[in-house]
C-alpha cells in the first residue's frame, strides 16, 4: 500500500491571503502526480498533471511545484478568494493506478 | 452537457438487496474507472476498463461486478448489499490509460445500506 499524505488537513484563511499546502509521496518509481480541486456538491476537477522533477505549473493564481527526489509537491494559491474554497486532492501514479491523498480542505473567508 | 454522469445520485436500500449504479461519459475517452470514497475520505480504485476490457480489478468482494457494454459506459452492479458497502462511489474517465491522462469524475453516488 502506498502512502500519499496531504497537510494540513484543513486550512482557514482570509480573503487576499496567500497559502500553500503539501502532498508527500514515495520518492521511488515516480511517474506522475496530479492535483485536483473538489468543490462542495461537485466532482473533482483536474488542476495540474506533473511529471518531471522540478516541474512548475501555473493556472491563474494557483501554481504547483514538484520535487520527485524528496517526494513532495506544493500547491500555492496567491491572493485567495472565497471561490477558491474547496478540497484540494493530490494523486500519485504508480503500479498502473492513482493513489489519492485525503485532501486539504481550504476555507477562504471574505 | 454533463461529461461524466452517474445515476442515481442517492441510493438507499436494505441489506441483502442487489443494486446497480450507471455511468456514462460523452468525452470519447478510452478508459473508465470506479472509485470508492472510504470512511477516511480517501478515493480508492475499484475497477478500471480500457476500451471495454477490464485492466484493474482491486481486492474488491466478488459481490461487486462491473460491466462495460461499450467504451462510453461502465456500470457497477452490487449483489447482496452489506452495511459496510455504504459509501460514495465515483465514476471517472480519462482520454487514455497512463500517468499523464487526467481523470474526469462524475458527481458521485451516495449509497446507504440499512
Amino acid at each position: 500500500i502506498l502512502n500519499v499524505e496531504q497537510s494540513p488537513q484543513s486550512l482557514h484563511v482570509q480573503e487576499g491571503d496567500s497559502t500553500n499546502f503539501t502532498c508527500s509521496f514515495p520518492s521511488s518509481n515516480f511517474y506522475a502526480l496530479h492535483w485536483y480541486r473538489w468543490e462542495t456538491a461537485k466532482s473533482p476537477e483536474a488542476l495540474f498533471v506533473m511529471t518531471l522533477n522540478g516541474d512548475e505549473k501555473k493556472k491563474g493564481r494557483i501554481s504547483a511545484t514538484l520535487n520527485t527526489k524528496e517526494g513532495y509537491s506544493y500547491l500555492y494559491i496567491k491572493g485567495s478568494q472565497p471561490e477558491d474554497s474547496a478540497t484540494y486532492l493530490c494523486a500519485f501514479y504508480n503500479f498502473n493506478k492513482f493513489y489519492f491523498g485525503s485532501g486539504t480542505k481550504l476555507n477562504v473567508k471574505p | 452537457d454533463t461529461a461524466v454522469s452517474q445515476t442515481p445520485k442517492y441510493l438507499v436500500t436494505q441489506m441483502g438487496n442487489d443494486k446497480s449504479i450507471k455511468c456514462e461519459q460523452n468525452l470519447g475517452h478510452d478508459t473508465m474507472y470506479w472509485y470508492k470514497q472510504d470512511s477516511k475520505k480517501f478515493l480508492k480504485i475499484m475497477f478500471s476498463y480500457n476500451n471495454k476490457e477490464l485492466i484493474i480489478n482491486e481486492t474488491v468482494p466478488n459481490r461487486f461486478s462491473p460491466k462495460s457494454p461499450d467504451k462510453a459506459h461502465l456500470n457497477l452492479h452490487i449483489n447482496s448489499l452489506e452495511l459496510g458497502d455504504s459509501a460514495v462511489y465515483f465514476c471517472a474517465s480519462s482520454p487514455v490509460r497512463g500517468p499523464n491522462s487526467p481523470l474526469h469524475f462524475g458527481n458521485g453516488t451516495r449509497l446507504t445500506v440499512t
